[in-house]
This record gives structure tokens, C-alpha cells and sequence, in this order.
């Protein structure tokens, strides 16, 4: 079955602090990527990664950054959060292929920053 | 920009109605199209994938409409269970773009 887990789902944070957001996926697939949701905006993209250590800017990548050290894993890193980024942020990871494929989500972390 | 445009709703049906959503998209050169189901503070799930005219799974029939760029969902029967949100997504290469959502409440 496809697994994807997210090492939070529900995180409460101080302006200013460091934030770590773990995805791993057990599917061996390529692609991993952080999304953003937010009421009547939809899932934004952040970061994607096709590979390990390659990573590539999304529609709103700033105030973030990602690593991808392992096949398995995506990090999304806050390094200094803000109020604006209390969000419910959401994993995925598909196969890599001629055409896309379905994208499989973890169960999101909800963030929120005071 | 490329955008993914859905009606919010809410759609309000009953019991055993049928529903249909539709979806517009801006990019001509996508290849892939996906629903995807959303429950309440749930991750989204896929529903359909659809990479040629259409695509159908029992109640579920998506139609790809190439040259008006838009995709239908069209629920038969609906549950109960069918109470969610909706989202379009198109997709070029790997980028996937997804659209607000529509809501869906079936009544008994």
C-alpha cells in the first residue's frame, strides 16, 4: 500500500523560530514535492525535487528551503517563521514517467505560527 | 499564469442526484488531468486520472474537452459519502496545477 507520512500533523511555532517539516515516502518514486493550502487559494507549490540532492523552486518558494539528502525523504525547512506562513503544508511524491502521474499526499502538517 | 479555474460552490444535491463540475485550464499543451477528492482537514485523494477524451469508474465520468480546455466530473447516484471537495488538477511534464476546489454536500 502507498505510504506516504509526514512527521507532524499539527505543529504551533514562535515567530522567528527554525522549523523542520519531515516527508518520507516508501514507494521509491522520484518526484517528492511541498505544497501549501490555504482557504480559497487552493494547493500551492513551494519546492519539488526529481532527485536526491536536486531540488526546484516552486510558485512561492520564499521564506523556504528544502532538502533532499535520501531517495525517501524531503525536508521543508522555515528558517525564520512568520505569521504568514501558518498554512497546512502537504507532502507528495509520484513516479517519474513521460507523462505525470497521480501524485500520492501525505496527511499534511498543520502549522501555525504565533 | 497558469491557472486552473473550478466554481467554489457549494453544491448542494440529494440524495441519488446527479452532479457535474466543470473545470477550465490555460495551458493547451498539458497532457494529463487528474480529480482528486478532498475530505474535511484530509490530504487530497485521486479519483480519476484522465489522459485522452475521458475516463469512466462506475458513478464517475470525467470528459476532457480539448478544444475549450475544459474537464467534467459527473457524479451518478450520489452518496451520502460523496460529500467532499473536488479539485481539478492539469498537468505539464511533472508540474502539476491544481485548481481551489469545488464543494460538494450531498443531502439526505
Amino acid at each position: 500500500d502507498v505510504k506516504v507520512t509526514q512527521s507532524s500533523r499539527y505543529l504551533v511555532k514562535r515567530t522567528g523560530e527554525k522549523v523542520f517539516l519531515e516527508c518520507v515516502q516508501d514507494m521509491d518514486h522520484e518526484n517528492m514535492f511541498w505544497y501549501r493550502q490555504d482557504p480559497g487559494l487552493g494547493l500551492r507549490l513551494i519546492y519539488f525535487s526529481y532527485d536526491v540532492k536536486m531540488k526546484e523552486k516552486g510558485d512561492i518558494p520564499e521564506g523556504y528551503s528544502v532538502s533532499r539528502e535520501k531517495k525517501e525523504r524531503f525536508s521543508l525547512i522555515l528558517e525564520s517563521a512568520s505569521t504568514n506562513q501558518t498554512s497546512m503544508y502537504l507532502c507528495a511524491s509520484s513516479a517519474a514517467g513521460r507523462l505525470a502521474i497521480e501524485q500520492y499526499f501525505g496527511p499534511g502538517t498543520r502549522l501555525t505560527v504565533t | 499564469r497558469k491557472e486552473v479555474e473550478q466554481d467554489p460552490g457549494p453544491f448542494n444535491v440529494p440524495e441519488g442526484a446527479t452532479v457535474a463540475f466543470n473545470c477550465t485550464y490555460s495551458n493547451s499543451a498539458s497532457q494529463s488531468f487528474f480529480w482528486y477528492r478532498q475530505d474535511c482537514r484530509k490530504e487530497p485523494k485521486l479519483l480519476m486520472s484522465v489522459y485522452s477524451s475521458g475516463n469512466e469508474d462506475g458513478r464517475f465520468t470525467a470528459q476532457l474537452n480539448r478544444a475549450s480546455q475544459y474537464i467534467s466530473l459527473l457524479i451518478r447516484d450520489s452518496k451520502l459519502s460523496d460529500s467532499a471537495t473536488y479539485l481539478c488538477v492539469e498537468a505539464y511534464g511533472q508540474n502539476f496545477v491544481f485548481g481551489p476546489g469545488t464543494r460538494l454536500s450531498v443531502l439526505p
